[in-house]
């Protein structure tokens, strides 16, 4: 099936530093990534969809300056988080669809727990 | 807008019994309809689906849901709950545009009990 690699799983870093996490869709062609962000106990809050080639599509009240998204590859998004503070820590996760299958679930990577001190 | 809802934060039922959790959604058009669980500090993996066809949609590991148009819901279900599908489960809706995002609910934790 349908795998999405996620690296790393966890971070621990200081504040002010930059984060880079790499969501990699293994077996397949990616045009499209998302990236969520999960509060313990909370659902999944969908921060940006990620085009292969182009800008990333910012969901309302996420800063595009603070969460660069990278799309370079049809097998490779990345995300930074520019300048990190304790507020930031939290649970990323990266998502990825089949291309051209517009019906098909999406597949997950396993989560990188992001926590800045 | 697309939305949906899971009414419950947590489901308790005793290993062997039925379980059901639930989930209504809103949506504009004709609903794509997910079932995703996650365990701790995981991502989510995929149970079931709705596209079109038949209401009710079997998945993995003996979960099943049915689609109820009227009612506006996609309550999962399974016959008889193991102590190992205790975990968080979450209802998805997508609308049938190509590139757009699964939008999730909010998760009910299952906790089946030996």
């Amino acid at each position: 099936g349908a795998v999405v690699s996620q690296h790393p799983s966890r971070v621990i870093c200081k504040s002010g530093t930059s984060v880079k996490i790499e969501c990699r869709s293994l077996d397949f062609q990616a045009t499209t990534m998302f990236w969520y962000r999960q509060f313990p106990k909370k659902s999944l809050m969908l921060m940006a969809t990620s085009n292969e080639g182009s800008k990333a599509t910012y969901e309302q009240g996420v800063e595009k300056d603070k969460f660069l998204i990278n799309h370079a590859s049809l097998t490779l998004s990345t995300l930074t988080v520019t300048s990190a503070h304790p507020e930031d820590s939290s649970f990323y996760i990266c998502s990825a669809r089949v291309q051209g299958y517009s019906n098909q679930p999406q597949h997950f990577g396993d989560g990188t727990r992001l926590s800045i001190l | 807008a697309q939305s949906v809802a899971q009414p419950e934060d947590q489901v308790n039922v005793a290993e062997g019994n039925p379980l059901t959790v639930k989930c209504t959604y809103s949506v504009s058009g004709n609903p794509y309809l997910f079932w995703y669980v996650q365990y701790p500090n995981r991502g989510l993996q995929f149970l079931l689906k709705y596209i079109t066809g038949d209401n009710l949609v079997k998945g993995s590991y003996g979960f099943e849901a049915e689609f109820n148009k009227s009612q506006t819901s996609f309550h999962l279900k399974k016959p008889s709950a193991l102590v190992s599908d205790s975990a968080l489960y979450f209802c998805a809706v997508r609308g049938n545009q190509a590139g757009t995002a699964l939008i999730f609910g909010k998760g009910t934790t299952l906790s089946v009990s030996s």
